[in-house]
């Protein structure tokens, strides 16, 4: 079975320091991941997907993300954080049949 | 192009009472998932639609169901509410059918608050 741990509920940063989840799965065959942000009261937005083509994802407002199978991780990083990147953030494999599983996701808290 | 919509955006409603939320997906995508999300066990997948069809479908009670029409709209339904009903239900679009290769669109959500 698959599954997803989000390591830390909740991480705090200075504005202007590297941001870093960190994101370990489970699967049993090539897995499809995905970074996902929920700002409050709103859905979730796609940052980055990872699908085997390449090792070190680029996603938007300057998320970067990169697989390793040999940790079985796809931490999410970004070299300097902003106040609008606080939010939840949450780290997603995908199944068969339309399934995400999600980890329980991590709030990112962006200090001045 | 428009994002995934879900109608309506706030719901409050009392035990017994039963709900329905609308979703319409991305134009031209034909899968549509649903997920709650609640602050103690998160985000877990209720169900997923292809071609008017349920294809897959979460661990929760019968009393959750759902369907989707001809044009990909869906709609979710829940019946005989219960307090620990109230949650975030989100929709999410696809474009294909291999949604487990496929990237999900979610919409803004649908909070129900069950009294």
């Amino acid at each position: 079975a698959q599954s997803v741990t989000q390591l830390g509920s909740h991480v705090s940063v200075s504005e202007g320091a590297l941001v870093l989840l960190r994101c370990n799965y489970s699967s049993s065959v090539p897995p499809y991941l995905f970074w996902y942000v929920q700002y409050p009261n709103q859905g979730l937005q796609l940052l980055l997907k990872y699908t085997s083509a390449a090792t070190l994802v680029k996603g938007i407002n300057d998320f970067e993300a990169e697989f390793k199978k040999s940790e079985t991780s796809f931490h999410l990083t970004k070299p300097s954080a902003h106040m609008s990147d606080a939010a939840e953030y949450f780290c997603a494999v995908s199944s068969q049949g339309g399934k995400l599983i999600f980890g329980q996701g991590t709030e990112l808290s962006v200090k001045p | 192009k428009a994002g995934v919509t879900q109608t309506p955006r706030y719901l409050i409603k009392t035990r017994g009472q039963q709900v329905t939320l609308s979703c319409s997906p991305i134009s031209g995508h034909r899968s549509v998932s649903w997920y709650q999300q609640t602050p103690g066990q998160g985000l877990q997948f209720l169900f997923e639609y292809f071609s008017e069809t349920q294809r897959n479908k979460g661990n929760f009670p019968g009393r959750f169901s759902g369907r989707q029409f001809s044009n990909s709209r869906s709609e979710m339904n829940v019946s005989t509410l219960e307090l620990g009903d109230s949650a975030l239900y989100l929709c999410a679009s696809s474009l294909v059918a291999d949604t487990s290769t496929d990237t999900q669109y979610f919409g803004p959500g649908t909070r129900l608050t069950v009294l």
